[in-house]
């Protein structure tokens, strides 16, 4: 059975500060992996690794996927309060679009 | 361009009732897929639709069902409805469903008493 696995499970930082976010995966036919912000409804697209070592950047948001040992990070630099969510990373396999995803990370930034 | 749009936004059914949710797909994506969303269970894949065939399903009971139209709008039908079934429906659209970033709609709040 594919499985994703994200850790930790919720975070608490102070403004400022910088956070790593893991997500190790266990699945079959694997093509990428998604990364999710999901504040109140519908998660919203961070980035898409499909090659191992590229490091993806947007702004203060940073992710890598590391295909050899199933696991991917994503790191968020100088936080702001406008970061606090939860964050999901999420495999995508065989053909189509079927994606399998973690339990996700709650992320809490406080002033 | 407009999101995607899914109706109703809220709903509340009994026990052994029916339900029909829709999900209409950014305009000119073909592939829509449907995930429930529970706090203890996550995210979890349902199916995918690709030019009204089913793709791929995922681990859910025969009472979940769906379908999508010529037009690319899809439904899905969860019948004899149990408490469990009470999560949020989100549904994400992509262009031919082929590995490109899926977009999500706000969901459906399905809450069964």
């Amino acid at each position: 059975e594919d499985k994703v696995v994200q850790s930790p499970l919720s975070l608490v930082v102070h403004e400022g500060d910088t956070v790593t976010l893991n997500c190790s995966y266990e699945v079959t036919n694997f093509r990428s992996l998604l990364w999710y912000k999901q504040e109140k409804k519908a998660p919203t697209f961070l980035f898409m690794l499909t090659s191992s070592g590229i490091e993806k950047k947007s702004g203060r948001l940073s992710s890598i996927l590391d295909k050899k040992e199933l696991f991917s990070i994503l790191n968020i630099t100088a936080t702001q309060t406008g970061d606090s969510a939860v964050y999901l990373c999420a495999a995508l396999t065989g053909g189509g679009n079927k994606l399998t995803f973690g339990t996700g990370t709650q992320l809490k930034v406080e002033l | 361009k407009a999101g995607v749009t899914q109706t109703p936004r809220y709903l509340i059914k009994t026990r052994g009732q029916q339900v029909t949710l829709s999900c209409s797909p950014i305009s000119g994506h073909r592939s829509v897929s449907w995930y429930q969303q529970t706090p203890g269970q996550g995210l979890q894949f349902l199916f995918e639709y690709f030019s009204e065939t089913q793709r791929n399903k995922g681990n859910f009971p025969g009472r979940f069902s769906g379908r999508q139209f010529s037009n690319s709008r899809s439904e899905m039908n969860v019948s004899t409805l149990e408490l469990g079934d009470s999560a949020l429906y989100l549904c994400a659209s992509s262009l031919v469903g082929y590995g490109e970033t899926q977009y999500f709609g706000p969901g459906t709040r399905l809450l069964v008493l």
